[in-house]
């Protein structure tokens, strides 16, 4: 199956700080990756749709100018996370479709202190 | 309002037992896709079901797909430790995926 990459898969950082999580197709093109947000025991939330060379389209309740998002290459999209609270500790899901199917990268795991 | 809604939310079960797992839904969907998750992974395909009334089968794990494509189901026959996990339900929706609540599977030994 296709495979998607993120980085990095763990991150810590203080209050206040931004951080960037990278989101790859290792073996295909993805003009379109999602990005989820999964709380502990409880399902995907999708936060925004990434599309290759135009604006991301934010779910309702997501802050655009908080959650960055940038997909410049066929196979690259990033989620950055500006200035970062407590409340923003998560774990982030990035996935692209190939075909009919949808492709999960591992995850990264956000702890703000 | 949940598009895909899985049932049980929650089911702690003994190692060989079999179980159910359940994704409904009053809309009709192109395809179902089931995911498991393990605690910090993302989630992996098990299988995509595409036809009304598909069966298929995955070593101990049944997928079907509903007739009218509106609900599927996945049961697993004698329950392993390893199949625990968090079980996901998700079609395809406007051009996004759309998830069930999940299913998280505890199997004792």
């Amino acid at each position: 199956g296709a495979v998607v990459s993120q980085h990095p898969s763990w991150v810590i950082c203080k209050s206040g700080t931004s951080v960037k999580i990278e989101c790859r197709s290792l073996d295909f093109q993805a003009t379109t990756m999602f990005w989820y947000r999964q709380f502990p025991k409880q399902s995907l939330m999708l936060m925004a749709t990434s599309n290759e060379g135009s604006k991301a389209t934010y779910e309702q309740g997501v802050e655009k100018d908080k959650f960055l998002i940038n997909h410049a290459s066929l196979t690259l999209s990033t989620l950055t996370v500006t200035s970062a609270h407590p409340e923003d500790s998560s774990f982030y899901i990035c996935s692209g479709t190939s075909g009919r199917v949808t492709f999960f990268g591992p995850g990264t795991r956000l702890t703000v202190l | 309002t949940q598009l895909l809604e899985q049932s049980p939310q929650f089911l702690s079960i003994q190692e060989g037992e079999n179980l159910t797992v359940y994704c409904n839904s009053s809309s009709v969907f192109s395809s179902l896709q089931w995911y498991r998750q393990e605690p910090g992974e993302g989630p992996v395909l098990l299988v995509t079901v595409v036809t009304g009334g598909e069966v298929k089968k995955l070593k101990r794990l049944t997928f079907q797909f509903g007739d009218a494509r509106k609900d599927s189901s996945l049961h697993i026959t004698a329950a392993q430790p390893g199949d625990t996990g968090l079980y996901l339900c998700a079609g395809p929706n406007a051009g996004k995926s759309t998830f069930g609540d999940g299913t998280t599977l505890t199997v004792k030994p």
